[in-house]
């Protein structure tokens, strides 16, 4: 069945320091992987996405790393700051059928000030 | 004003009982879904809805029951209650890019 997991389930980062977020995932049909934040008492919120058929896309301090050979994406967020501790989800959207969002099991980001 | 509105934020309530969460969203979105999050932060998706039609109905007991009286519209029953049920349940919309979704605060509901 699909599968959408992460590695680390907590990462502290000192701030200003550079986050990497990493996620497997199992679903090689899937066509938009994609990074939302969560925020404590909050729903979750998205970030940046990334169709199945690029390796790289840039946003505002955050750069979605896909690497389909080995099933493996990544968050990089530059200059953490204390704003972005959050639980972080990588997700996979299906590309048939009703195009459903499957959600990974989430890493918690600490920024130590 | 607050794109996607779940109301109550807070449910405490006995096993047993019928309670109901509500969702309304100003997006002007098609389609609607509910999430169920546990204690570990798991996020499950439960129902979709698309333009009032059931469209994705996950393994969910009969005791859930959703319903969609418009677009702007999810609703969510469950009756007979029980301690499994506690957990935190967002409501969430998207446009015609299914990916980017858009979610309520969150109903935290205890089953004592």
């Amino acid at each position: 069945g699909e599968s959408v997991g992460l590695h680390l389930p907590t990462l502290s980062v000192q701030e200003g320091d550079n986050s990497i977020i990493n996620c497997a995932y199992s679903n090689s049909a899937s066509d938009y992987f994609i990074w939302y934040k969560q925020e404590s008492g909050k729903g979750p919120q998205f970030i940046i996405d990334i169709r199945s058929n690029m390796d790289k896309r840039q946003g505002q301090r955050v750069t979605v790393l896909l690497n389909k050979t080995v099933k493996h994406l990544s968050l990089q967020i530059a200059a953490t700051q204390p704003g972005d501790s959050a639980v972080y989800f990588c997700a996979e959207k299906n590309s048939g059928g009703y195009q459903k969002v499957t959600f990974g099991t989430g890493t918690k980001l600490q920024v130590i000030p | 004003d607050t794109a996607v509105s779940q109301t109550p934020k807070y449910l405490v309530t006995q096993m047993g009982n019928d309670k109901s969460i509500k969702c309304e969203q100003n997006l002007g979105h098609d389609t609607m879904y509910w999430y169920k999050q546990d204690s570990k932060k798991f996020l499950k998706i439960m129902f979709s809805y698309n333009n009032k039609e059931l469209i994705i109905n996950e393994t969910v007991p009969n005791r859930f029951s959703p319903k969609s009286p418009d677009k702007a519209h999810l609703n969510l029953h469950i009756n007979s209650l029980e301690l499994g049920d506690s957990a935190v349940y967002f409501c969430a919309t998207s446009g015609r890019a299914k990916n980017i979704q858009y979610f309520g605060a969150g109903t935290r509901l205890s089953v004592l």
